[in-house]
């Protein structure tokens, strides 16, 4: 099975930083990518699909990028709201697994 | 409105069985492909299994800590998803969330119920 990891595990930053997530698969998924967005005692919000395709009703300041094996999740400027931990996961074949999160607070 | 609302959570103990029941409406239930998904307390999420539409074929496919002990299945007829958990561990204490993801060329659908819990506890 295709296994999925995240770096780093956790980061704390300044509002108005630009940060970044990384998730790399094990094997090749194309662009069949996922990231999740899930805040403390919520159900897990979809935030990028396709690897790259904002969800409608996401803000913009939030981009996905790569194909293959390698992938980014991009919060242009952090804000307040963003606190939360984020997934990616695979969705080309079964299992479709999540990476293990990325826990994302303010500095 | 698209709601999940999954059911059937407790206590159990180890080695026991229970059945979870996600009751679907607000789309059209017998066109989706179903999955459980599944959070530890304080933990990640975890892919637990979906069944596809009978359209599709209605199979299943499972995680592998899961497999052999955890049926998936679906009753159109009712637009409810059940998982049957058998030979449950103190490791299988989640919160389980019934979910369904449709993502075509230019749009996505993502649902998620509130999830029930599920105790594994002598």
């Amino acid at each position: 099975d295709i296994q999925m990891t995240q770096s780093p595990s956790s980061l704390s930053a300044s509002v108005g930083d630009r940060v970044t997530i990384t998730c790399r698969a094990s094997q090749g998924i194309s662009n069949y990518l996922a990231w999740y967005q899930q805040k403390p005692g919520k159900v897990p919000k979809l935030l990028i699909y396709a690897a790259s395709t904002l969800q409608s009703g996401v803000p913009s300041r939030f981009s996905g990028s790569g194909s293959g094996t390698d992938f980014t999740l991009t919060i242009s400027s952090l804000q307040p709201e963003d606190v939360a931990t984020y997934y990616c996961q695979k969705y080309n074949s079964a299992p479709q697994t999540f990476g293990p999160g990325t826990k994302v607070d303010i500095k | 409105e698209v709601q999940l609302v999954e059911s059937g959570g407790g206590l159990v103990k180890p080695g026991g069985s229970l059945r979870l029941s996600c009751a679907a409406s607000g789309f059209t239930f017998s066109n989706a492909w179903m999955s459980w998904v599944r959070q530890a307390p304080g933990k990640g999420l975890e892919w637990v299994g979906r069944i596809k539409s009978k359209t599709d074929g209605g199979t299943t496919d499972y995680a592998a800590p899961v497999k052999g002990r955890f049926t998936i299945s679906r009753d159109d007829s009712k637009n409810t998803l059940y998982l049957q958990m058998n030979s449950l561990k103190t490791e299988d204490t989640a919160v389980y969330y019934c979910t369904t993801r449709e993502v075509g060329a230019t749009s996505a659908v993502d649902y998620w119920g509130q999830g029930t819990l599920v105790t594994v506890s002598s």
